[in-house]
């Protein structure tokens, strides 16, 4: 069964330092791993999205890291704001249209000042 | 440009009642979605479609019917709501790998 896992389940940190989510994955075939940042009462918004070839892309202060060959992915938060509050979730999918997507449980982060 | 946008935002329903929701987007995109997201669990894809005219079973889709008669618009269905369907529920589209959600309605069935 395909299977996205995320750590932790939640994580709190102090305004402007750094901090490290993860995401293991069994989904296969492999097409691409995506992040979503999703803000509470919000839909998810598109942070990253890596395909087989690719292991490191950043948007800003995030940057995300793919090991196809481990199945594991990273994604690092540089110098965090209290707007970073919000749920990371990773999605994993075997093709390109999405529909067999297999979404993780988020990791919900908190920053406080 | 609105993105994708849903109707209503919330909605309380007895059970047994029916009702539509509806995913409307303004960005030609051929795929859309729909998700319902359980407090503290992932996104689970209830039906999807690749075009207007075609509609396809995702992981939940047990109680719930779509429609895509438009290209811009994707309608969900409850015939006979359950309390089991309470939920957020969010509405995407796709267009090259990224996915765009819209802002989601808030569903309870008392």
């Amino acid at each position: 069964k395909n299977q996205v896992e995320q750590s932790p389940q939640s994580l709190i940190i102090l305004e402007g330092k750094n901090c490290t989510l993860q995401c293991n994955y069994t989904v296969s075939p492999f097409s691409n791993l995506r992040w979503y940042k999703q803000d509470t009462g919000r839909g998810p918004v598109s942070l990253t999205i890596m395909t087989f070839s690719e292991n490191t892309k950043s948007n800003g202060r995030y940057t995300a890291t793919l090991d196809a060959d481990t199945k594991q992915s990273s994604l690092h938060i540089t110098a965090s704001q209290l707007s970073d509050s919000a749920s990371y979730i990773c999605v994993v999918s075997p093709n390109t249209n999405a529909g067999k997507s297999t979404f993780g449980d988020g990791t919900t982060l908190t920053v406080k000042p | 440009n609105a993105g994708v946008t849903q109707t209503p935002k919330f909605r309380v329903l007895k059970t047994g009642q029916s009702m539509t929701l509806l995913c409307a987007q303004d960005m030609n995109h051929e795929y859309m979605y729909w998700y319902r997201q359980d407090p503290g669990m992932g996104l689970r894809l209830i039906h999807y479609s690749v075009g207007e005219g075609t509609t396809a079973k995702g992981e939940v889709p047990d109680g719930y019917n779509v429609s895509r008669l438009k290209k811009q618009n994707f309608l969900l269905g409850l015939e006979s709501a359950a309390p089991s369907q309470t939920s957020v529920y969010f509405c995407a589209s796709l267009k090259t790998d990224t996915q765009y959600f819209g802002p989601g309605t808030r569903l309870t069935v008392l």
